[in-house]
């Protein structure tokens, strides 16, 4: 039981350039995220998906899309990197059980410059 | 939308005592308040959570406690060990939203 993984761990694109992270749980969780965190202003979240198929708006949405072909994965791409999407990103998981509770992966650090 | 305020930003302290790291929300309609340790290079991890029908809960050195009705929750870390040393999220939920909103962090140094 692996949990949450996230590949890549890191990556350095140039402005402009495209990429795809991928976020893969192995607990058969229904509710999946993306989130950044950037200095001081903690984890905020870009996307979520409620289930295979499905997939919602956060807080900073912009400049990102996703998608959730499979339960297990749920893709966060890039279309056209900015410096201002430098950050850290977290992938999360949570099941539909009395817990909240979310497993986060290891994060990837994106430089872009 | 919910907004959690998180206090203080940084706390450093000496091993053996006590840290204290304050939350407030605003939804009123919020039920469930986690609390996240993510060390360096790592991601959050849950270390102890409270639900709104309960005021306090321990699990050996750390505890939780709730206030409703101020709509603020905080979480104690007594004898603390420089293994402490991370930065800590709250965060606040409501029931079946499954979306939490967190607050900004705190990083705690515990210095030996």
């Amino acid at each position: 039981n692996a949990g949450v993984t996230q590949t890549p761990k890191f990556r350095v694109l140039k402005t402009g350039q495209s990429m795809t992270l991928l976020c893969a749980q192995d607990m058969n969780h229904e509710y999946m995220y993306w989130y950044r965190q950037d200095p001081g202003m903690g984890l905020r979240l870009i996307h979520y998906s409620v289930g295979e198929g499905t997939t919602a708006k956060g807080e900073v949405p912009d400049g990102y899309n996703v998608s959730r072909l499979k339960k297990q994965n749920f893709l966060l791409g890039l279309e056209s990197a900015a410096p201002s999407q430098t950050s850290v990103y977290f992938c999360a998981s949570t099941g539909l059980a009395i817990s909240d509770t979310q497993y986060f992966g290891p994060g990837t650090r994106l430089t872009v410059l | 939308g919910e907004n959690v305020e998180q206090h203080p930003s940084t706390l450093s302290v000496q091993e053996g005592d006590s840290a204290v790291i304050k939350c407030t929300y605003s939804d009123s309609a919020s039920n469930y308040f986690p609390w996240y340790k993510q060390e360096l290079g790592k991601g959050p991890q849950l270390i102890i959570d409270i639900r709104s029908n309960v005021g306090e809960k321990k699990d050996q050195r750390i505890a939780v406690t709730l206030n409703k009705t101020a709509k603020h929750f905080s979480l104690h870390i007594t004898e603390t060990q420089p293994e402490d040393s991370a930065v800590y999220f709250c965060a606040a939920s409501s029931g079946g939203s499954y979306i939490p909103t967190f607050g900004r962090g705190t990083s705690l140094i515990v210095h030996p």
